[in-house]
């Protein structure tokens, strides 16, 4: 099956930019779509189809998806960005939803 | 807009079946051209897809839980439904509902905490 590699943890200082990077086979031919979740909160989507972002989510927030690495970008990080961010994809061959396995950003 | 709602006993014993319903609110689950899905997180670990369901009927499973994992859909009461056989403590876990648009999943249920405990 399909597998997603994302590095455990990401820290930054407030107000620089955090990159969380998600690994896959050829995962650039993939739409890949990202989700943040807080402690005690159910995930909430921020990025989908690689780039693309829901009403009501900053533009600090944004993707990108090339090769064997897609990438969640988060610009002038504030201390509300703290929280674990999942990347996804669907695997087609296997017809499954795919998760990494997160990563936790820590704000300085 | 949509809501999704998890609901069912949040112990189940080892070897019986964990049972778990999702009702959809704010729109009708056969509007659309939507699967609906259910994901499970075990305590501080991540994200596991269950399995998908369209209103027709039409189901994907997780090869990994596919021989425990029924997802059914009454779209009379707008909710679709979990039932996962032989638990064990493994299983224990948040079990989220979602909605998968295409095939991001949006929005979520707040999810609803499983235990497997005699």
């Amino acid at each position: 099956s399909y597998v997603l590699t994302q590095p455990p943890s990401v820290s930054v200082a407030p107000g620089q930019t955090a990159r969380i990077t998600c690994g896959g086979n050829n995962i650039g031919s993939k739409s890949v779509h990202w989700y943040q979740q807080k402690p005690g909160q159910a995930p909430v989507l921020v990025v989908y189809d690689d780039s693309d972002r829901p009403s009501g989510i900053p533009e600090r927030f944004s993707g990108s998806n090339s090769g064997n690495t897609a990438t969640l970008t988060i610009s002038r990080v504030e201390a509300g960005d703290e929280a674990d961010y999942y990347c996804q994809v669907w695997d087609s061959s296997s017809d499954q939803g795919v998760f990494g396995g997160g990563t936790k950003l820590t704000v300085l | 807009q949509v809501q999704l709602q998890e609901s069912g006993p949040g112990l189940v014993k080892p070897s019986q079946t964990l049972s778990l319903t999702c009702t959809v609110s704010g729109g009708s689950i056969s509007s659309g051209s939507y699967y609906w899905s259910w994901i499970r997180q075990p305590a501080g670990k991540g994200l596991e897809w269950i399995g998908r369901i369209y209103t027709s009927g039409s189901t994907n499973y997780n090869p990994s839980l596919k021989s425990r994992v029924t997802i059914s859909v009454d779209t009379s009461k707008n909710q679709f439904s979990l039932k996962l056989s032989s638990v064990t403590a493994a299983d224990t876990a948040v079990y989220y509902c979602a909605r998968l648009q295409a095939d991001r999943f949006d929005p979520w249920g707040q999810g609803t905490l499983v235990t497997v405990s005699s």
